[in-house]
């Protein structure tokens, strides 16, 4: 079975810190995505990566910026935390093999981040 | 991106079939039909996607209207494992990535 793991369930930051969050997948999967989750927004798409080194922006990239250095980690970073950025963040992956637009996309299980 | 439409909620019973509709009627011919479900404190899960043909598998089925405007997931035969979000979402053949989530439906099943 694909796994995607993120580094913490629960995440509790103040104003103006730094904040990483890991994801990594174990199925060798070219593209790796992450998303925020907020109530009555539906998930929205921040960054995708479809390789190594390789990055996009997704609808909501601001404040928020991305690195893939190694093709099973992808890493969110908010450089300043704010209060607005207090949200669920899911990570996910999906594979190029066979028909892209068929791809199933796997997701971890989600950071709940709270800033103060 | 085409938009689906969804019911905010339904209710079912355990151990009956569930009809979860859902209208794209800005269709493209390209667009592949996939349903995503998040159950609770867990990030969303494939469930199934087809094109034009009706699908099958373990989990449900996917009913497809012969014009492409809409169509309907299926549980055979509901849980109370089976409670939880379903996301109807269309994905462009010609290559595009990201999956774009709507409000979905949240279905409740009764013991």
């Amino acid at each position: 079975d694909v796994k995607v793991t993120q580094s913490s369930r629960y995440l509790v930051k103040r104003t103006g810190e730094k904040v990483f969050l890991e994801c990594v997948q174990d199925m060798d999967h070219e593209n790796m995505f992450w998303y925020r989750q907020d109530p009555g927004l539906g998930l929205r798409l921040i960054y995708f990566s479809y390789d190594v080194k390789m990055k996009e922006k997704g609808d909501i990239p601001e404040g928020y910026s991305v690195s893939r250095e190694k093709k099973e980690r992808f890493s969110l970073i908010l450089e300043s935390a704010s209060t607005n950025q207090t949200s669920m963040y899911l990570c996910a992956s999906s594979s190029d093999a066979g028909t892209g637009f068929t791809d199933t996309q796997y997701f971890g299980p989600g950071t709940r981040l709270t800033v103060l | 991106d085409a938009k689906t439409t969804q019911p905010n909620s339904m209710e079912s019973n355990e151990e009956e079939p569930v009809h979860l509709p859902c209208n794209h009627s800005t269709i493209s011919g390209t667009d592949y039909i996939h349903w995503y479900r998040q159950l609770p404190s867990q990030g969303p899960e494939y469930v199934i996607h087809g094109l034009t043909s009706n699908v099958n598998n373990r989990m449900a089925s996917l009913a497809i209207a012969e014009d492409r405007k809409s169509s309907t997931l299926i549980l055979h035969r509901a849980t109370l494992r089976d409670a939880a979000v379903y996301y109807c979402i269309l994905r462009d053949g010609r290559g595009a990535q990201k999956l774009v989530f709507g409000q979905g439906t949240r279905l409740t099943i009764n013991p």
